[in-house]
Formats: structure tokens, sequence, C-alpha cells
């Protein structure tokens, strides 16, 4: 579906839990990134990785943790200090040198 | 950092007028700027771009204006239709390799029939 693919689509955490939010594509796309959409506020940048091994910190970092071990997976961990972690969750890629990303289908994280 | 600021919010237009959503960004070296659409539940997907050394693009009943000077640009959609009803939003990046966007805060776009 869209060769990116985001697992699960729906996902709860209790307080104080680390989860992870999977994110795989199958596209050969070198760079790849996390988005958190809130509404109103459009879609904010928490990591991206351009290539394997090797990524940076976005906008709103503080509270997540990812890593890029394989050039097909970017993973995204929400860790018990992300404040506010409820939210949705989209992954994208892209080509190096081809701006337009592909977008997953999204993870929504709810606390309970 | 580049800030991209877009507007308005929300907009509702009779079907078969024109809409027109406005975003404007900070940084100069910008020179990139995708559109998304996000229909409700759906992924963003890249409906337009436009890179700097243009001015203006058009594709069926979509265009994209830029305006270098000011640092802003436009979508114009003609022709509204029921199935344009989504949230559009604006972007922005350099040029340098896979960059990442920055993302204006979305504009809820309602065609009423």
């Amino acid at each position: 579906d869209g060769g990116i693919t985001q697992s699960p689509k729906y996902l709860f955490r209790k307080e104080g839990q680390n989860v992870t939010l999977s994110c795989e594509q199958n596209l050969n796309h070198d760079a790849m990134y996390w988005y958190r959409q809130d509404p109103g506020q459009g879609l904010r940048l928490i990591y991206y990785s351009q290539i394997v091994n090797d990524f940076q910190k976005g906008d709103i970092a503080e509270g997540y943790s990812v890593s890029r071990e394989k050039k097909e997976s970017f993973p995204l961990t929400v860790t018990s200090a992300q404040k506010n972690p409820t939210a949705f969750y989209l992954c994208a890629s892209s080509l190096a040198g081809n701006y337009g990303y592909t977008f997953g289908s999204g993870t929504r994280l709810t606390v309970v | 950092g580049e800030n991209v600021e877009q507007h308005p919010s929300t907009l509702s237009v009779q079907e078969g007028d024109s809409a027109v959503i406005k975003c404007t960004y900070s940084d100069s070296a910008s020179n990139y700027f995708p559109w998304y659409k996000q229909e409700l539940g759906k992924r963003p997907q890249l409906i337009i771009d436009i890179r700097s050394n243009v001015g203006e693009k058009k594709d069926q009943r979509i265009a994209v204006t830029l305006n270098k000077t000011a640092k802003h640009f436009s979508l114009h959609i003609t022709e509204t239709q029921p199935e344009d009803s989504a949230v559009y939003f604006c972007a922005a990046t350099q040029n340098f390799g896979n960059e990442k966007l920055t993302f204006g805060t979305g504009t809820r776009l309602t065609i009423i029939p």
C-alpha cells in the first residue's frame, strides 16, 4: 500500500511506558522522516535520516528516539519522557534529489 | 530555521467556485515548495510543487504561484468539486539534497454542493 508501511494503526500507551512505532519502506528511498500531527498545528518534524546509521533531530525531538540500522526501516520510540504523546504519527520517505515525500498511513497513539 | 505560515485555517466555497490558499516562508534560501492534500483519515499526498526558478505551475484545475521577493506562494483550485474537500498543507525547504520539509499548519477546505 504505497510502498511505505506503518504499524500498528492504533496504539495505546500507559503512563510511564515506552512504545515503538514501526515504519518500513520498499521504495529504495534514501531518506526517512517522522512527523507528528496535532489538530491545528500541521506536521512537525521529530527526527529524520538521510542515510543508514545516521539521523538528525527535528524540531520536537525531546522524548523520542530513533534508529536507522537498515535502509528500509526507521522505527520511532516514544519514551516516558514525552509528556504529551497523544497524537497522529506519520512516517515519510524520499529519494535522493527528489523532494516529494511518500507518506505512510500513520499511527494514532493514545495515552490511557 | 524555516518558518511557514498558512492562511486561512478553514475555507468554504461553493462548488464550481475557485479556492485560494496562501503561505509565507521566512528563509530566503528555500527554493522548493510542495503542496499536499490530506483527505479525512488518509495519508497526505503530493498534488503539486514548484521550484524557485519558476513563478507559476499548472496541472489541470490546480496551480501554484510563487513570489520570491515577497516570500509567499499560493495554491489555486478552479472549478472546485466535492472531492476537493480535504486539508491542504504547504511546505518549504532548501534544495540541498534530502532536506527536511517545514510544513504550514494546514487549511481545511470544504466544498459546498
